[in-house]
């Protein structure tokens, strides 16, 4: 099945700072990617749709401004956490749409455990 | 709106034995996807098994099945023949059909495999 690479797996940043998050597709180009977040012991919860050449779409409740996507290339998607917070303390995994293709298997990244000290 | 339900926090089971992990959905779309990832604890999420909505059969996977009843909106997923390896939390989520665009999640399901 297609691979998407998701890095890095691990992070650990200082209150204040700026993290970037990258998302590859790579085998396959992936016009759509999908960025989600998981809290500790919770369910993932779509952020936004990332789509390539054009503005993402966050979910009701995300704010734009403080994690910005940026979808460049076909095979590249980018989620940067933006003054992070403690509380932006997570696990954030991305996923490549399949793009109407007749798929089922998941295009998930590894995640990315991002802990703000 | 979607809604996916996972009632069963944890469940435990016994090396060998079968086990069931409930899911149930709601929707007012005809066409959509059931999907069953594992999620170890490392993180990853893991493909298990996909059952249409237009799916006549109940889908199958190895030691996955999955057992659907669309009057019942019910997506249940049956392991058999535990292992020690299938320890990790399980995620019923739906979404479109036949592709993985933008899935919903239900809460989780950790199962605990013992020797």
């Amino acid at each position: 099945g297609a691979v998407v690479s998701q890095h890095p797996s691990r992070v650990i940043c200082k209150s204040g700072t700026s993290v970037k998050i990258e998302c590859r597709s790579l085998d396959f180009q992936a016009t759509t990617m999908f960025w989600y977040r998981q809290f500790p012991k919770q369910s993932l919860m779509l952020m936004a749709t990332s789509n390539e050449g054009s503005k993402a779409t966050y979910e009701q409740g995300v704010e734009k401004d403080k994690f910005l996507i940026n979808h460049a290339s076909l095979t590249l998607s980018t989620l940067t956490v933006t003054s992070a917070h403690p509380e932006d303390s997570s696990f954030y995994i991305c996923s490549a749409g399949s793009g109407g293709r007749r798929d089922t298997e998941a295009f998930f990244g590894q995640g990315t455990r991002l802990t703000v000290v | 709106a979607q809604k996916i339900t996972q009632t069963q926090p944890g469940m435990f089971v016994q090396e060998k034995e079968a086990v069931t992990l409930d899911c149930t959905y709601d929707t007012s779309d005809q066409s959509y996807g059931l999907f069953w990832y594992k999620q170890p604890s490392s993180g990853e999420m893991i493909f298990l098994i996909y059952q249409g909505s237009y799916d006549e059969q109940n889908a199958t996977e190895g030691r996955y099945s999955l057992n659907f009843q669309k009057a019942r909106k019910s997506a249940n997923l049956v392991i058999s023949a535990s292992q020690l390896g299938d320890s990790a939390m399980y995620f019923c989520a739906m979404g479109p059909s036949y592709n993985t665009d933008k899935l919903i999640f239900g809460t989780g399901t950790r199962l605990q495999v013992f020797p």
